[in-house]
């Protein structure tokens, strides 16, 4: 089964930390997304990437960026963190974009801003 | 834009009843995939069923089965035989099945927590 990895299952940080959220699939898949999730919002992409060195944003990329430096790792990066940023982050792949293909999902990073 | 929107926040099922989650969304395309995805409490999402919208038969997974109804655009979850272990948020998902369509998103509704009482 492909694994998808979040490095930090719970992280408390201060506002205007710099802050990295790490993500390491296992199967060689092209496609990698970072998701945010809040109650009665549902998913919402931040970022995604198809290849390596490839990123576009999302529906709500602002405060955040990206790096894929390797095919198997997706780094979400909150360069100053804001309280508005508190969420749980949900790191996804994907072989590629063809047909039906299914997400893999990660177990989630909760993040807690003060 | 697509949405997709579940507009029941909480249900909830007495174990070994039938239970119907609802969604519905939004798209001019004729090409695309719906998907139900479950997120058990503390655990990761994993893929319940998914339907190809040119297939007009409805998907089924052992106890969950969807009613695909194209026309409406409506995509409901049923789940037979409810178990403890169905106990999880449940997230209806659109994707475009256009190739141009860059990397084919999902778009997420806002989610159902369903309980299952003993």
């Amino acid at each position: 089964d492909v694994k998808v990895t979040q490095s930090s299952r719970y992280l408390v940080k201060r506002t205007g930390e710099k802050v990295f959220l790490e993500c390491v699939q296992d199967m060689d898949h092209e496609n990698m997304f970072w998701y945010r999730q809040d109650p009665g919002l549902g998913l919402r992409l931040i970022y995604f990437s198809y290849d390596v060195k490839m990123k576009e944003k999302g529906d709500i990329p602002e405060g955040y960026s990206v790096s894929r430096e390797k095919k198997e790792r997706f780094s979400l990066i909150l360069e100053s963190a804001s309280t508005n940023q508190t969420s749980m982050y949900l790191c996804a792949s994907r072989p590629d974009s063809s047909g039906a293909n299914v997400l893999t999902f990660g177990a989630g990073s909760r993040l807690t801003v003060l | 834009a697509q949405t997709v929107t579940q507009s029941q926040p909480e249900m909830s099922v007495q174990e070994a009843e039938t239970v119907t989650l609802s969604c519905t969304y939004d798209t001019s395309e004729s090409d695309y995939y719906l998907f139900w995805y479950k997120q058990p409490p503390s655990r990761q999402m994993i893929l319940v069923i998914r339907q190809e919208a040119y297939k007009q038969q409805n998907a089924t997974e052992n106890r969950f089965s969807v009613n695909f109804q194209k026309a409406a655009k409506s995509f409901s979850l049923k789940i037979s035989d409810s178990q403890l272990g169905d106990a999880a948020m449940y997230f209806c998902a659109y994707r475009s099945g256009l190739d141009s369509s860059n990397t084919g998103k999902l778009i997420f509704g806002q989610g159902t927590t369903l309980q299952v009482k003993p």
